[in-house]
């Protein structure tokens, strides 16, 4: 059975502050790993899909890297805003379908 | 474009009633998936279609049928609902269809079985 963990399962950061969680998932069958952001009531949106070994992705303040030989990825968020508050899901892909772990919740304390 | 499009948005049925969750995409992509979303856990794959004509399971399919109808349209039926198929219920829509395209969500269905 394919597992995803993400850890933690939530993160309280103060406004400004930096901040990183982890997706853990199979090292075997790696085909792609995909993060997503999903804001309380609203569809999850993709951040980044990574595919290659050593891959990191930046897109503003958000970041991500991935070592699919030890089976992780860390997102990274510099200077965190209240608008970064939100649940952050990672996926791992293999063949056809997507593998998802339960989510870090983020919330920014002003 | 309008995306990813889902109906209903809300819904109560009891226990044995059956529904159809509707699902459209004009993003021309080939690839579409039915999702559940319950609390504490990540997002478990129901049933998920790779092109037009092909429905495949997934990792919790028993109590669901679903139909790819189109290229745009995949729904969702539940034949006798139960208790436990309470949930959010999300579809996407890929491109190629492959595991390392970025998925489109709809709004979700939020589904409560008495």
């Amino acid at each position: 059975i394919l597992n995803v963990e993400q850890s933690p399962q939530s993160l309280h950061v103060q406004e400004g502050d930096s901040t990183n969680f982890t997706c853990s998932f199979p090292s075997s069958n790696f085909y792609a790993l995909h993060w997503y952001r999903w804001e309380t009531a609203k569809s999850p949106e993709a951040l980044f899909v990574m595919t290659l070994n050593g891959d990191e992705k930046k897109k503003g303040r958000i970041s991500a890297t991935l070592n699919t030989k030890e089976g992780y990825s860390y997102l990274y968020i510099k200077g965190s805003q209240p608008e970064d508050s939100a649940t952050y899901l990672c996926a791992f892909g293999s063949n056809y379908q997507l593998i998802w772990g339960a989510g870090t919740k983020l919330i920014i304390k002003p | 474009n309008a995306g990813v499009t889902q109906t209903p948005k809300f819904q109560v049925l009891k226990t044995g009633q059956s529904m159809t969750l509707q699902c459209a995409q004009d993003m021309n992509h080939n690839s579409m998936y039915w999702y559940r979303q319950d609390p504490g856990m990540g997002l478990r794959l129901i049933y998920y279609s790779a092109s037009e004509g092909t429905t495949d399971k997934g990792e919790v399919p028993n109590g669901y049928n679903v139909s790819r109808l189109n290229k745009r349209e995949f729904s969702l039926r539940l034949e006798s609902a139960a208790p436990s198929q309470t949930s959010v219920y999300f579809c996407a829509s890929s491109g190629p269809g492959t595991a390392g395209e970025e998925q489109y969500f709809g709004p979700g269905t939020r589904l409560t079985v008495t």
